[in-house]
């Protein structure tokens, strides 16, 4: 099955540093990639996602980029602010019926 | 206007006990989930059902019971319950298909004692 490592597992930033949290996946079946923003007590949320047909792909300061050859993908937060801080999850799905595997997380802190 | 909604938010109970933990998404989603979430936060999928029929069903113990009556509500039923069991569960909903966004409820924390 697959498997998606994460990393790292905690990162802290000042506020309007860049974050960039990186993922590696298994499966080359694997062919959608979202990432989620967990916030404490909340259930996730997804912030952006990337196809495999896709290398990059950027929404105001969140970007997101593939690389299929080498089975990783990464999220980049620019301009971070407080309202950042929160467990961030990437994700591979593949194999049909939407069977999502998670990384193992990151949380993030930003400080002010 | 919630579109996963999950009842109850909170869950105590003593081992061996049975409980069970109710999901309804107002999305029109054809696709519901169940997660599992640890306390070191992992995220793990459970089951998943399409349009009320099951297909995805990961290693859980028989212990574990889900329930679609219609495509808008996932029951989940648990047996016997163990310390173990102790986390938190996430119902989702997304429309049919593989690559579409997963909209998640809020959770249920569960304490088993």
């Amino acid at each position: 099955g697959e498997n998606v490592e994460q990393h790292p597992s905690t990162l802290s930033v000042q506020e309007g540093d860049s974050a960039v949290i990186k993922c590696t996946y298994s499966d080359s079946a694997s062919n959608y990639f979202p990432w989620y923003k967990q916030e404490l007590g909340k259930g996730p949320q997804l912030i952006i996602d990337i196809r495999s047909n896709v290398g990059e792909k950027k929404d105001q300061r969140i970007a997101v980029t593939l690389n299929k050859t080498a089975k990783h993908f990464s999220l980049h937060i620019t301009e971070t602010q407080p309202e950042d801080s929160a467990v961030y999850f990437c994700a591979a799905t593949g194999g049909g019926y939407q069977k999502v595997t998670f990384g193992t997380g990151t949380k993030l802190q930003v400080i002010p | 206007d919630t579109a996963v909604s999950q009842t109850p938010k909170y869950l105590v109970t003593q081992m061996g006990n049975d409980k069970s933990i109710k999901c309804e998404q107002n999305l029109g989603h054809d696709t519901m989930y169940w997660y599992k979430q640890d306390s070191k936060k992992f995220l793990k999928i459970m089951f998943s059902y399409n349009n009320k029929e099951l297909i995805i069903n990961e290693t859980v113990p028989n212990r574990f019971s889900p329930k679609s009556p219609d495509k808008a509500h996932l029951n989940l039923h648990i047996n016997s319950l163990e310390l173990g069991d102790s986390a938190v569960y996430f119902c989702a909903s997304s429309r049919a298909g593989e690559l579409t966004e997963q909209f998640f409820g809020p959770g249920t924390r569960l304490t088993v004692l």
